[in-house]
């Protein structure tokens, strides 16, 4: 069976820092991955997918994919407090995506 | 671009009733949706994958004849939960696809609780 893993944390975070984010997945085959972030009682929200192995920026947010090791990171430069929430890595494959079990990170202000 | 309505977004039944729920691609033409339910602090389950027209496939341990789900159009979904019991209540979300690159919607989550 397929797994995403992801530390529950939480994560604390000064605001103005780094935080960064990790993920490993077990299926070696997968080609897409997809980092979602969900505030407390709602939905899931796409920040990045990511698809080839090294670095994919956009604004404050870096998704890093290392295949070979199986392992996806999602770094936040410049920490808000509105980016605190629980953050969700995804794998697609066959269809699908299949959900890590989510990090909640908190921004401290 | 890329909407997905889903409705009601709270509903509270009586232990035994059935309880539908909709979601719906407002400008675009979803190819498959999908059914997931959360629970508290627990990340998002797969419960079912739906294409226009035909039969949903159900995951491991998801009971078909207890969710219902028919997608009977490229822009509709429903979900039935019938019989519901207490141990149903949880946060159901909808999501659709065009296919392809085009990435995974979700739909705004439908917080269901049984009494």
């Amino acid at each position: 069976q397929k797994e995403v893993e992801q530390n529950s944390g939480p994560l604390s975070v000064p605001e103005g820092a780094i935080a960064s984010l990790n993920c490993t997945y077990s299926d070696r085959g997968s080609q897409s991955f997809f980092w979602y972030r969900q505030y407390s009682g709602k939905s899931p929200e796409l920040i990045m997918s990511i698809y080839s192995n090294g670095d994919k920026e956009d604004g404050r947010f870096t998704a890093q994919l290392n295949k070979a090791s199986q392992y996806v990171s999602l770094l936040i430069r410049d920490s808000q407090p509105s980016d605190s929430a629980t953050y969700l890595c995804a794998d697609f494959g066959n269809e699908k995506l299949t959900f890590g079990t989510g990090t909640r990170l908190t921004i401290i202000p | 671009g890329a909407v997905v309505s889903q409705h009601p977004s709270r509903v509270i039944c009586k232990s035994g009733t059935s309880v539908k729920i909709e979601c719906r691609s407002l400008d675009f033409q979803a190819t498959t949706m999908f059914w997931y339910r959360q629970f508290p602090k627990q990340s998002l389950m797969l419960m079912a994958t739906s294409n226009e027209g035909s039969k949903a496939t159900y995951e491991q341990g998801v009971e078909k004849d207890k969710f219902l789900i028919n997608h009977a159009s490229l822009t509709l979904s429903t979900l039935t939960v019938t019989s519901a019991h207490p141990e149903d209540s949880s946060f159901y979300i909808c999501s659709a696809t065009r296919g392809g690159d085009y990435g995974y919607t979700f739909g705004s989550g439908t917080r269901l609780t049984v009494v």
